[in-house]
């Protein structure tokens, strides 16, 4: 079973407005976080936002929140008023807490944003 | 502060051939890490250290890559015998610590085996 799944390949927005990204996890470790980064055309993965299985508060960083929903094993990542900037590909990771010595990040296949002026 | 930096950007190799990839992390960063990432896909992890030593080589594909780290600081990973199915873009991160410490990625190399 995938551990990180997005299962949107390609989303559009129109600029100004906001706009969703989709992510669900698998996992049966009770410790673990979750991140977004953003990958522009340019390659780089830029750090968005991480959000702990064990904080009660959905995460925010200036226009990015997460949508933490822990039943669901869902970490949307919401994005207000979408800029012409936030073209990219976004990916949803998650680091598994328990096994000793591993701190690996497992991503998803990504989610490419295309903003509308 | 400066980034994570990655040398060379793009590396264009022949089949068979023997590339090095340099990976230098955020000065004081004491974990670093190397993912692999082909045309369409998220990263996938190959291996990563804490200090000089390899704490987790669990991602390497086989035994023709190899990676060192030898003051903790700047890591090679080494590809030998290479082949076409290696064309991807190997890219390095690092974080202040392994205990839940984000990881900064770099630019990533961009390999391209002919």
């Amino acid at each position: 079973a995938q551990k990180i799944t997005q299962t949107q390949p390609g989303m559009f927005v129109q600029e100004k407005e906001a706009v969703t990204l989709d992510c669900t996890y698998d996992t049966s470790d009770q410790s673990y976080g979750l991140f977004w980064y953003k990958q522009p055309s340019s390659g780089e993965m830029i750090f968005l936002i991480y959000q702990g299985s064990y904080d009660e508060q959905n995460a925010t960083e200036g226009r990015y929140s997460l949508n933490f929903q822990k039943a669901r094993k869902s970490a949307n990542l919401v994005i207000s008023a979408s800029q012409l900037g936030d073209s990219a590909m976004y990916f949803c990771a998650m680091r598994e807490g328990a096994r000793a010595g591993s701190y690996q990040l497992t991503f998803g296949k990504g989610t490419k944003l295309s903003v509308i002026p | 502060g400066a980034g994570v930096s990655q040398t060379p950007s793009n590396k264009v190799t022949e089949k068979g051939k023997y590339v090095e990839l340099r990976c230098d992390p955020i000065s004081g960063h004491t974990a670093l890490y190397w993912y692999r990432q082909s045309l369409g896909q998220g990263p996938e992890f190959l291996i990563y250290f804490q200090g000089t030593g390899a704490a987790d080589d669990s991602g390497l594909p086989n035994d023709r890559f190899f990676a060192v780290r030898p003051e903790g600081s700047v890591s090679t990973l080494k590809i030998q015998r290479t082949e076409r199915g290696d064309s991807a873009v190997y890219l390095c991160a690092s974080s202040l610590n392994t205990n839940l410490q984000t990881q900064y990625f770099g630019p990533g190399t961009r390999l391209l085996v002919l």
